[in-house]
């Protein structure tokens, strides 16, 4: 069975940083690109990041480019996002989901993992 | 970025009934690498992570009900419902995956009249 489990969200003041997991089985996950959808509360989704399979090439969106930066070891199993200078707006359910080369279907998503930034 | 637009943004919806949103989208989505259109639809039920329901415009993603079907080319999208059963009730939202930063519609709340 394909799981993705985040954790590592949480409660940080404006200006902290917080590091989200994303542990991946089921799956040869270092056959996968992934990405970082984040949904701000009553809000859309939102795509954060994208990683290759083979941490090749990254993408971010203008929102967190400098700030956030998305990483994986594949012989962990395991997808990252060292979230850096967080910002109010940055409060929000991130989830990591996998990508499929070809059909570019985002088919499985994790449950997710809240983060709220505030004072 | 591409802007992708969804009508409507609720929709109220007998049960056995039709339903139909659409996606609209600022450029065209045929990738020029490929020539495929990297459009799919998702479903969020309440308290729920998105679910994908379809890719590359029509096809069903495994255990999604037949009553599901996508359409569409260019810059113009639809997902229907053929006969809304009480499960279906979320929020759909289109997403892009033909050029980065990917992007989704604002989403269309789907509910039971």
């Amino acid at each position: 069975e394909v799981q993705l489990v985040e954790s590592g969200g949480g409660l940080v003041q404006p200006g902290g940083s917080l590091r989200l997991s994303c542990i991946a089985s089921g799956f040869s996950f270092s056959s996968y690109n992934m990405i970082w959808v984040r949904q701000a509360p009553g809000k859309g989704l939102e795509c954060i990041s994208y990683i290759t399979s083979y941490d090749d090439t990254k993408h971010y969106a203008d929102s967190v480019r400098g700030r956030f930066v998305v990483s994986r070891n594949n012989g962990m199993n395991s997808l990252y996002l060292q979230m850096n200078s967080l910002r109010d707006e940055d409060t929000a359910v991130y989830y990591c989901a996998r990508v499929v080369a070809g059909t570019a279907g985002a088919d499985y998503w994790g449950q997710g993992t809240l983060v709220t930034v505030s004072s | 970025d591409i802007v992708l637009t969804q009508t409507p943004l609720s929709s109220l919806v007998t049960l056995g009934q039709p339903a139909s949103i659409s996606c609209r989208s600022s450029q065209s989505l045929v990738y020029s690498g490929d020539g495929n259109t990297y459009l799919s639809w998702l479903q969020q039920r309440p308290g729920q992570p998105p679910r994908l329901l379809i890719y590359k415009i029509f096809n069903r993603f495994s255990g999604v009900p037949d009553r599901f079907s996508g359409s569409g080319a260019e810059t113009d999208f639809t997902l229907k419902i053929s006969r809304v059963e009480a499960e279906d009730v979320g929020v759909y939202y289109c997403m892009q995956a033909t050029q980065f930063p990917y992007t989704f519609g604002q989403g269309t709340k789907l509910e039971i009249k």
